[in-house]
């Protein structure tokens, strides 16, 4: 199989501090991993796409400083949410992509609630 | 400008088929997936089409036609946990995907 994990599952956290998010590929190498924000009632929106060892490609109106993507390792991407505020609550889901396949694998998500 | 065009919610009975479909305009086209996403939880992925026709998964079935595009996806013989939002995503000419606001299937006994 091809199994994403997600951590935290749920996270709160005070406006005005900084939450990290993991998302491990468990049995196989993710050579691309995707972050998407999903709001109530919306479909997934596209934050970045992170290669290993390089520098993620932010989509158009996503601040690079504020949502820091790290991709050190072929099983672990992180997303940062610096300074967060109320309005970054969404649910946080990423995906990973084995080399020369075309499927993505979801992680099970994490909710994010800032007060 | 990219777009791709879903219902936003239907209802079916129990047992019976439904179909939903899925129009799109993007910048290339290499390949269509549907998506099954259950409230509060990732999207699992259900078919993938990159040629004309119809590919039969169990009860689910996934059309496409290129020349339209025009995708659907057929539910058969309904069951409760179908309940859902089925999201449609087409990979444009740069591989990114691209994702339809989903549509939320209501199943009724």
């Amino acid at each position: 199989g091809a199994v994403v994990s997600q951590h935290p599952s749920r996270v709160i956290c005070k406006s005005g501090t900084s939450v990290k998010i993991e998302c491990r590929s468990l049995d196989f190498q993710a050579t691309t991993m995707f972050w998407y924000r999903q709001f109530p009632k919306q479909s997934l929106m596209l934050m970045a796409t992170s290669n290993e060892g390089s520098k993620a490609t932010y989509e158009q109106g996503v601040e690079k400083d504020k949502f820091l993507i790290n991709h050190a390792s072929l099983t672990l991407s992180t997303l940062t949410v610096t300074s967060a505020h109320p309005e970054d609550s969404s649910f946080y889901i990423c995906s990973a992509r084995r080399t020369s396949e075309i499927e993505q694998y979801f992680g099970p998500g994490t909710r994010l609630t800032v007060t | 400008g990219q777009n791709i065009d879903q219902p936003t919610e239907m209802t079916a009975t129990e047992g019976a088929i439904v179909q939903i479909n899925c129009t799109y305009q993007t910048s290339g086209f290499n390949g269509l997936f549907w998506y099954q996403q259950h409230a509060g939880e990732a999207p699992t992925f259900l078919s993938y089409n990159v040629l004309d026709g119809l590919e039969e998964k169990g009860r689910f079935s996934s059309f496409l036609s290129r020349s339209k595009g025009y995708s659907y996806l057929l539910l058969k013989e309904l069951q409760m946990k179908d309940s859902a939002s089925y999201l449609c995503a087409v990979k444009d000419s740069n591989y990114q995907l691209i994702w339809g606001a989903g549509t939320k299937l209501i199943i009724k006994p």
